[in-house]
């Protein structure tokens, strides 16, 4: 059974760029969930998908943007990338019916020039 | 104040010993915990799930919530050199739908 997969594993963008980052659930589920976790801290919520819609979003600028396709699948998108952008965004899956927390994937590693 | 307050270590022990992770947290709304351990530069893996109060054990891991105190830990024990990671806390208000809030995570060390 394939856990929760995300690609790529690193990325390096200069200020400015537009930064594409995929993920896919664990077989069986069916929302995802993206986070960003700076060094040295925990992850920060950033939204959730569930039905290929939007059900949730923390406290980021609309920079960050999102989509999920009919696989369950989920794209995560970043404008116009800051220094502080720098980060391992991670993506979470879990079954909306409930009874299971949410399980991640190994992340991507963005740095930003 | 941050919702989940966690102390970012590190903790140094030696092999064998029992370790004691701790958090704390503020919103009274939080039902379901978890402990997530994460290896550095890697994802981070559950370990345990609770919901509610009391304890769960899961070999050598125990996880307790006390959610009068808003407290929650994990207990390690005969902790190991590959227990050697960062243990995330995490908790949120309904399993699957709702955001997870993190604490800072603790930094464990287990020397041979």
């Amino acid at each position: 059974d394939a856990g929760v997969t995300q690609s790529p594993t690193h990325l390096i963008k200069t200020r400015g760029q537009q930064v594409t980052l995929r993920c896919s659930p664990k077989s069986g589920h069916d929302t995802v969930s993206w986070y960003q976790q700076a060094l040295g801290q925990g992850p920060q919520f950033i939204f959730q998908y569930y039905e290929e819609e939007e059900r949730q979003r923390g406290n980021f600028p609309d920079r960050f943007s999102g989509h999920q396709f009919p696989n369950y699948s989920s794209e995560l998108n970043v404008n116009a990338l800051l220094l502080g952008d720098s980060a391992l965004y991670l993506c979470a899956s879990s079954f909306d019916r409930g009874g299971e927390t949410q399980y991640f994937g190994p992340g991507t590693r963005l740095l930003v020039l | 104040q941050k919702e989940v307050e966690q102390d970012p270590g590190p903790l140094s022990v030696p092999e064998g010993a029992i370790v004691s992770l701790n958090c704390t947290y503020s919103n009274s709304a939080f039902q379901y915990f978890m402990w997530y351990r994460q290896y550095s530069r890697k994802g981070p893996e559950l370990l345990m799930y609770t919901y509610s109060s009391g304890n769960k054990e899961d070999g050598r891991f125990t996880a307790q919530v006390d959610k009068s105190s808003k407290y929650i830990s994990l207990f390690i024990r005969d902790s190991q050199p590959s227990d050697s990671a960062t243990y995330l806390c995490a908790m949120n208000s309904d399993t699957g739908f709702q955001k997870l809030v993190f604490g800072t995570g603790t930094r464990l060390l287990v020397s041979p």
